[in-house]
């Protein structure tokens, strides 16, 4: 089965509501990340979180590792904030394994 | 200044020729890796780096050969290309033991 899974496949917002994004894994990791990947564009770490809860501006990601989930709260969203969100754990090789992705569409 | 730098930024080939995708990064890491991205799959792992020694090798085939030259450099060597190889291919850097990854603009291949 998929080893990272993401939920919701697509959210769509108007400007200024929030976004919950969530990630669940099968498998151990010594890592988690988050992305952001613009269409067409290169991926943008957002957060490294492999437990617990780290912010970033308007990013706010939580891991419970025992659980084996991830979420990742966007909070007063703008229409910049359009684009695929992923999620990938990282194993001992530094292997990267992703998630499909969440993908975001902000309305003005 | 970008801090990972692909070459080339597009690349149109045809079946069965040979390319080299060219990744260079300046952010002082020693892990370096290759993922690609097709319209048909997710993002996936091709290969990891280590010190310039191979750590993981998730490419069923020997037509792809990463190569490194210089400790900031990874290339990749494709192979009597095939049109399944379309795809964009994104190279990343990391310190070694599972830290966060950093992603280059990527290659767009095309193979016709």
């Amino acid at each position: 089965g998929q080893q990272v899974q993401q939920s919701p496949a697509s959210l769509v917002l108007q400007e200024g509501e929030n976004a919950e994004l969530q990630c669940n894994f099968s498998s151990t990791a010594t890592q988690l990340q988050w992305f952001y990947q613009s269409p067409g564009g290169s991926l943008v770490s957002l957060l490294s979180n492999p437990s617990g809860t780290k912010h970033t501006g308007r990013l706010t990601s939580t891991t419970v590792t025992k659980e084996r989930r991830s979420s990742l709260h966007i909070s007063s969203s703008q229409t910049t904030d359009s684009g695929t969100y992923l999620c990938a754990i990282v194993t001992n090789t530094g292997k990267l394994t992703f998630g499909d992705g969440t993908v975001l569409t902000v309305k003005p | 200044d970008p801090k990972i730098i692909q070459k080339p930024k597009y690349l149109v080939a045809v079946t069965g020729s040979e390319k080299i995708l060219i990744c260079e990064q300046y952010l002082g890491h020693n892990a370096m890796y290759w993922y690609r991205q097709s319209a048909k799959k997710p993002l996936e792992f091709m290969f990891s780096y280590s010190y310039q020694k191979l750590m993981d090798n998730q490419t069923a085939s020997s037509r792809f050969q990463p190569q490194s030259s210089k400790k900031n450099h990874l290339d990749l060597q494709i192979t009597a290309l095939k049109p399944d190889d379309s795809a964009t291919y994104f190279c990343a850097s990391s310190q070694v033991g599972g830290a966060e990854q950093f992603f280059g603009p990527g290659t767009r291949l095309t193979v016709l």
